[in-house]
């Protein structure tokens, strides 16, 4: 089965911290996903990867930043914590072409 | 603009009776759709999908319709149980793009 880690479940920052937010597959896929849900507003996309250091900006890139050194890693990055990001995260992965998205376990992160 | 809507963000439903859950996309280019099952603080498990050359995919319980004139899909699933309480994700993608767009999700409730 295709495994999807994302390194913490419960984090909690302070506002202007740094954040990092790391996602590692097991399955050699090619794309990778950082989403965030919210209430109400379903999962939105924040970023994804097509390739190793390829990204694309998805719905709501603003305040975050990704890295993709490596084909299995995928990381989140929020340059300055603010509380409007206190939400869960999500990353995800798929090989390409119509192959349904795993899902990691989410990282719930708390801004203070 | 949102491309994929889930219109009922809570359904409740008695246990052993049928659930019946709706989402709407307006981007004629979506050929491939999914419905994923989430749980609080963890991330969505998938359950099942459809392409645009068909009209049905059943898979126990759970069974997908997908009107394409109509740019709807449905999930059925008889009979419902406790256990299917949890927030029900629509996604769509095109074969065009690596984007997954999901809707606002749907909270079903199944009362014993």
């Amino acid at each position: 089965d295709v495994k999807v880690t994302q390194s913490s479940r419960y984090l909690v920052k302070r506002t202007g911290e740094k954040v990092f937010l790391e996602c590692v597959q097991d399955m050699d896929h090619e794309n990778m996903f950082w989403y965030r849900q919210d209430p109400g507003l379903g999962l939105r996309l924040i970023y994804f990867s097509y390739d190793v250091k390829m990204k694309e900006k998805g719905d709501i890139p603003e305040g975050y930043s990704v890295s993709r050194e490596k084909k299995e890693r995928f990381s989140l990055i929020l340059e300055s914590a603010s509380t409007n990001q206190t939400s869960m995260y999500l990353c995800a992965s798929t090989p390409g072409g119509h192959e349904k998205l795993f899902f990691g376990s989410g990282t719930q992160l708390s801004v203070l | 603009d949102q491309q994929v809507k889930q219109n009922s963000p809570s359904l409740s439903v008695q246990e052993g009776r049928i659930s019946i859950l709706n989402c709407d996309y307006t981007n004629s280019m979506f050929d491939y759709f999914l419905w994923y099952k989430k749980y609080p603080a963890e991330g969505p498990t998938f359950l099942i999908s459809i392409s645009s050359i068909k009209d049905k995919n059943e898979d126990g319980r759970f069974t997908v319709f997908l009107n394409k004139s109509a740019k709807h899909l449905s999930l059925h699933i008889v009979p419902s149980q406790p256990g299917d309480s949890a927030v029900y994700f629509c996604a769509a993608s095109a074969r065009t793009g690596n984007q997954f767009y999901f809707g606002t999700g749907t909270s079903l409730t199944v009362i014993p």
